[in-house]
């Protein structure tokens, strides 16, 4: 059984420019989510994909946009990115609808604006 | 809207001492409870969670967690800390986000320092 993996693990990029984040999922798990966890603080949901389709959102503005692949892999875009955009992304796999019961995570990926 | 607590963003104890991490949740309908840890670097690994049934937990590496409704809390537990355990900890609750889907939102974190 493989877990999450997410790559790359860190990433460096200019304000105004734009990135792609990628997560696999556990096997056998259909649904990915995504967290933005800052500096000192609690992972904050961004969104979720079931089976191809966004299945809620958080907090974030449309610059932050996703997909979710057949094999259930998920990708994280933001556009122009902002200084604040700092932080780890995390992806989170499972089953079914949601974070129900139990969700995998990645080790994430460290984001830096400059 | 359901929320997470964590009273004390930083913890210290000794090598062999009792382990408490607190959490307060808010929740209007029965929560679903874990507690996360977070080495440096790393991503989010789940220690133990609360679904439904027993109200005391028994999570990995010797931790537990109580589930207590009359106190809204689910506080973190272990009876000797060992250097290992130095980490960041996570208490996160499960709600809907939207239709039958759920997420997960998480206290601001507890990070504990064990001490030879």
């Amino acid at each position: 059984e493989t877990g999450v993996t997410q790559s790359p693990t860190h990433l460096i990029k200019t304000r105004g420019q734009q990135v792609t984040l990628r997560c696999s999922s556990q096997s056998g798990h259909n649904t990915v989510s995504w967290y933005q966890q800052a500096l000192g603080q609690g992972p904050q949901f961004i969104f979720q994909y079931y089976r191809e389709e966004e299945n809620g959102r958080g907090n974030f503005p449309p610059r932050f946009s996703g997909l979710q692949f057949p094999n259930y892999s998920s990708e994280l875009n933001v556009n122009a990115l902002e200084l604040d955009d700092s932080a780890l992304y995390l992806c989170a796999s499972s089953q079914g609808q949601g974070t129900r019961f139990e969700a995998f995570f990645g080790q994430g990926t460290r984001l830096t604006v400059v | 809207a359901q929320s997470v607590t964590q009273l004390g963003s930083h913890v210290s104890v000794s090598e062999g001492a009792l382990v408490l991490l607190r959490c307060n949740y808010s929740s209007s309908v029965p929560p679903y409870l874990f507690w996360y840890v977070q080495y440096p670097n790393q991503g989010l690994q789940l220690l133990l969670k609360y679904t439904t049934g027993a109200t005391l937990v028994k999570g990995i590496n010797g931790f537990e967690a109580e589930f207590k409704k009359s106190e809204t809390s689910f506080h973190l537990t272990k009876p000797s800390a060992h250097m290992s355990d130095a980490a960041e900890y996570f208490c996160a609750v499960s709600v809907r986000s939207g239709g039958s889907n759920y997420k997960l939102t998480f206290g601001k974190g507890t990070l504990l320092t064990v001490n030879p």
